[in-house]
């Protein structure tokens, strides 16, 4: 167990519908990190938040949108939802953002399954 | 571009067979190669950080080695609860404001016992 916990675990939803992921970050750790997994693309970075701001984008479509709130915890907002999006979406933590050891710490993963 | 490319894509082994993962890896300036493990439906788990060529850290049957071209994982005599996808990725000191790692595709490794 990472310490880091996401919900929901599965989520089934039809295409155009809108839904929103939830991260949890481990104990003390600033900042979070979402990304996507799947079938043929591997891990790829989405966001990054550092104690509430974002720091960083990746391959992340303008559909989506993220959110870190002052508990730390972190929303990932997925709109317009299309069968490409299904996917395992991943959400990591790490207690520094620039400097030092910064090992990313993983979630169990939303599975996002879009109909 | 930074990128990452892991080899083989899967491997089979036979319990107490060792063999090693290979990760290449190009990056404008190594911040850091990251290897973990990643079992079916489940988050990635971190096995090791290395920082800089000739670096090599253990864990159980695990040892991850590091040169300025590439990574590999040794698996020595493999049992079959190290069957799992190894995951391998980078991180580039030019990334900025960001940490953002940057991963291979994985290794699938099954241990017959």
């Amino acid at each position: 167990d990472s310490g880091v916990t996401q919900t929901p675990k599965h989520l089934i939803t039809a295409t155009g519908q809108r839904v929103t992921l939830r991260c949890s970050p481990r104990s003390g750790d600033l900042s979070v990190y979402w990304y996507q997994q799947s079938l043929d693309q591997g891990l790829q970075f989405l966001i990054q938040y550092y104690n509430g701001e974002e720091r960083a984008k990746g391959n992340i479509l303008e559909r989506f949108s993220a959110q870190q709130f002052p508990d730390l915890h972190s929303e990932l907002n997925l709109s317009s939802l299309e069968l490409g999006d299904s996917a395992l979406y991943f959400c990591a933590s790490s207690p520094q953002d620039d400097r030092g050891d910064n090992e990313q710490f993983f979630g169990p993963g939303t599975r996002l399954t879009v109909l | 571009e930074d990128q990452v490319t892991q080899s083989p894509e899967a491997l089979r082994l036979q319990e107490g067979e060792s063999s090693s993962l290979n990760c290449s890896y190009t990056v404008s300036g190594l911040r850091g190669l990251f290897w973990y493990r990643q079992d079916p439906g489940k988050g990635p788990e971190f096995l090791f950080t290395l920082y800089s060529a000739g670096e090599e850290k253990e864990k159980e049957r695990l040892k991850a080695t590091l040169t300025k071209k590439e990574s590999f994982l040794h698996i020595t005599a493999p049992k079959p609860e190290d069957s799992a996808t190894y995951l391998c990725a980078v991180r580039s000191i030019y990334g900025g404001a960001t940490n953002k790692l940057i991963f291979g595709t994985g290794t699938l490794l099954a241990v017959q016992p």
